[in-house]
């Protein structure tokens, strides 16, 4: 389908294990993010990319790894997660971050919960 | 860090009753977005202000821009149920270098319509 996907949409984890979410466009949009929705913060940027092979920290970093060595995929992997990264994390994309007026495209969003 | 707070957080109307929201936001911006979000899924654009309009309307929806009050707000005309949802506004932050816009997220309003 077109249009941008995650998976799962769900994931139930453990402490310290190492979980990846998968995001995937069809549109060949240059940049995609990462962000997490938690109640009471809103939506905050974790990591983005601006095309293969070029990604760059946003505003909450920490414990997130991220990869793209494809246009369409970027991946997010929490090493080694923790309760604190339990939350509902969205992917966006847009084609071009060069732009103000760029509008995101996000993902349905994967509710993780690390017990 | 938040740059847009939506205000009020929460907002309970009767179908065909206009919704008003609003967003405050800290510094100089290029341009404003608003975004909604149903429950349960991903954030979807609505319209777009450059900092250089006053106002603008697309459908039931009109924004309005005061740059020197750093203030937007977001009115929904004759609401219907189907607008039961969270709305965001979204501002952009240059970063150096890269040359590339990113979106920073307020809190959002939550928006009931009661049949």
């Amino acid at each position: 389908d077109a249009g941008i996907t995650q998976s799962p949409r769900y994931k139930i984890t453990e402490t310290g294990r190492q979980v990846t979410l998968m995001c995937h466009q069809t549109w060949s949009h240059s940049y995609m993010f990462w962000y997490r929705q938690d109640l009471g913060h809103g939506l905050r940027l974790i990591y983005y990319s601006a095309a293969a092979d070029i990604t760059d920290k946003g505003e909450v970093p920490d414990g997130y790894v991220v990869s793209r060595s494809k246009t369409e995929n970027f991946p997010l992997t929490l090493e080694s997660a923790t309760r604190s990264q339990t939350s509902v994390y969205f992917c966006a994309s847009s084609e071009s971050g060069t732009s103000s007026t760029d509008t995101q495209y996000f993902g349905p969003g994967t509710r993780l919960t690390v017990l | 860090s938040q740059q847009g707070e939506e205000d009020p957080q929460a907002l309970s109307i009767q179908e065909g009753e206009n919704a008003t929201m609003n967003c405050s936001y800290k510094t100089s911006i290029n341009n404003l977005q608003w975004y909604r979000q149903n429950s349960g899924r991903g954030l979807v654009h609505l319209i777009l202000i450059r900092s250089n309009e006053r106002e603008k309307h697309s459908g039931r929806l009109r924004v309005t821009l005061d740059t020197s009050k750093k203030s937007s707000s977001l009115l929904i005309t004759a609401s219907r149920a189907a607008d039961t949802a969270s709305y965001f506004c979204a501002t952009d932050l240059a970063y150096s270098g890269a040359g590339s816009y990113q979106l920073t997220f307020g809190k959002g309003t939550k928006l009931s319509v009661i049949p």
